[in-house]
Formats: structure tokens, sequence, C-alpha cells
């Protein structure tokens, strides 16, 4: 069965570095998704991308955080300087059209220090 | 507001014995999906089952179902025949459809579930 699959599996990155965390999506699905978990707490939607563009973002999803999809298959998050509260786990999803359900990765879990 | 309340943050349930697991939403869309992910201790999120607002029966896959009741706005999820690999995080999920237009998924915040032999 197609998944997604996300790579690092864990990131650890100084304060203050840039992190860009990599996601291939199932590959005929259309919308695309970054959450984060932060330990022990509920998973929080950051950023729905579709058609080349973000769709909707989160008040969480500030001007550090930016999103790519480079090529064809390829959907990236970028962190442009971490901060100490971004350590989390963070998923990438994917779903098709309609009412299917999204697809999640199983996540990089990202650490700063 | 939240939008989705899962009131157990922990649930203990004997192997083979059935377990509800409870979600209440709040949304004023009339459109909406309602979607059930588990999230075992190594960290992945599986995908459950999923029940439409339109749905007229209630959502079953395998030895999971969703006793979707829209009236009181609550979409229980009930595994039957609880096995010890049923261990694990419990997250109800939210898709609206119309207002924002959104389509991410809204997260309750989950219940953990620990099957006993």
């Amino acid at each position: 069965e197609p998944e997604v699959t996300q790579t690092p599996s864990h990131q650890v990155t100084q304060m203050g570095q840039e992190v860009i965390l990599r996601c291939v999506p199932i590959s005929n699905h259309l919308y695309f998704y970054w959450y984060r978990q932060i330990l022990g707490q509920k998973v929080e939607f950051l950023v729905s991308f579709y058609n080349n563009e973000i769709s909707e973002k989160s008040e969480i999803f500030d001007d550090q955080f930016s999103v790519e999809r480079p090529d064809g298959s390829n959907f990236t998050l970028k962190i442009r300087s971490t901060k100490l509260e971004d350590s989390a786990m963070y998923f990438c999803a994917s779903k098709g059209g309609g009412n299917q359900p999204q697809h999640f990765g199983d996540g990089t879990r990202l650490s700063i220090l | 507001a939240q939008k989705i309340t899962q009131t157990q943050p922990g649930m203990f349930v004997q192997e083979k014995e059935a377990v509800t697991l409870d979600c209440t939403y709040d949304t004023s869309d009339q459109s909406y999906g309602l979607f059930w992910y588990k999230q075992p201790s190594s960290g992945e999120m599986i995908f459950l089952i999923y029940q439409g607002s339109y749905d007229e029966q209630n959502a079953t896959e395998g030895r999971y179902s969703l006793n979707f009741q829209k009236a009181r706005k609550s979409a229980n999820l009930v595994i039957s025949a609880s096995q010890l690999g049923d261990s694990a995080m419990y997250f109800c999920a939210m898709r609206e459809v119309q207002g924002t237009g959104r389509r991410a998924l809204t997260f309750g915040s989950g219940t953990r579930l620990q099957v006993q032999p």
C-alpha cells in the first residue's frame, strides 16, 4: 500500500539554525499538509498546500516557516531560525480528492538544543 | 471553544472485551467529516475510520465502528474484541469543509488506551 514517507526520522539542531524537513506524499494525492505535535500534546495544524500554493495556514505558521514543493514528488517544511519551542514531532500528510482521509507519514522528531 | 473534546485521558480494557472511546465535536457547518487515528508508542499516525456528516449509517472497519449521533454531536469509537496491539493513543479529528473552506484536521487531545491481558 502506498505511504507517505518522511526524512529524517530524527533531527537534532542547534537553536538559531535552519532546518528542512522532507516528505514524499502519496503519488496521486492532491492535498498536502504539515502538522506538529509537541510531546504529550495534541496534534496541531500548521499549513495546507494545494495546486502549488498554500491554501491555509494556522497562527503557528509564522514567517519563520515556509513550505515548498520543489519537484513533482517532494514536499518540504523549512524553519529558518529554530527556537527551543519548535521541538516537536512534525507530521506530513497527504490526501486525494473528495472525502478521502489524510494519510500521515511516520513523522520527524525535531529536537532543538 | 474546543472543536473536538475527548474527555477520557486514559482508559483500560481487558483483552477480548469491547471498549468505547468518547468524542464530541462542535461545528456550525452542515458538511464535515469525522476521523479517528491511532498513535502507537512508536509515534506514527494510523487512520482507522471515517464518518461523513451526511452518512446515514455508522461507519465500520473491521473491529472498529463509529457510533455517530449527529444531534448530540458525538462520534464515539467502538473497538470490539480488544487486542494487546490496540494499546495506543487514539485521536478523534474533524474536517470542516464550509466556512473557512479549511480542509485541515482539528484534533482532540486524545485518549490513551491500555489493553490488559
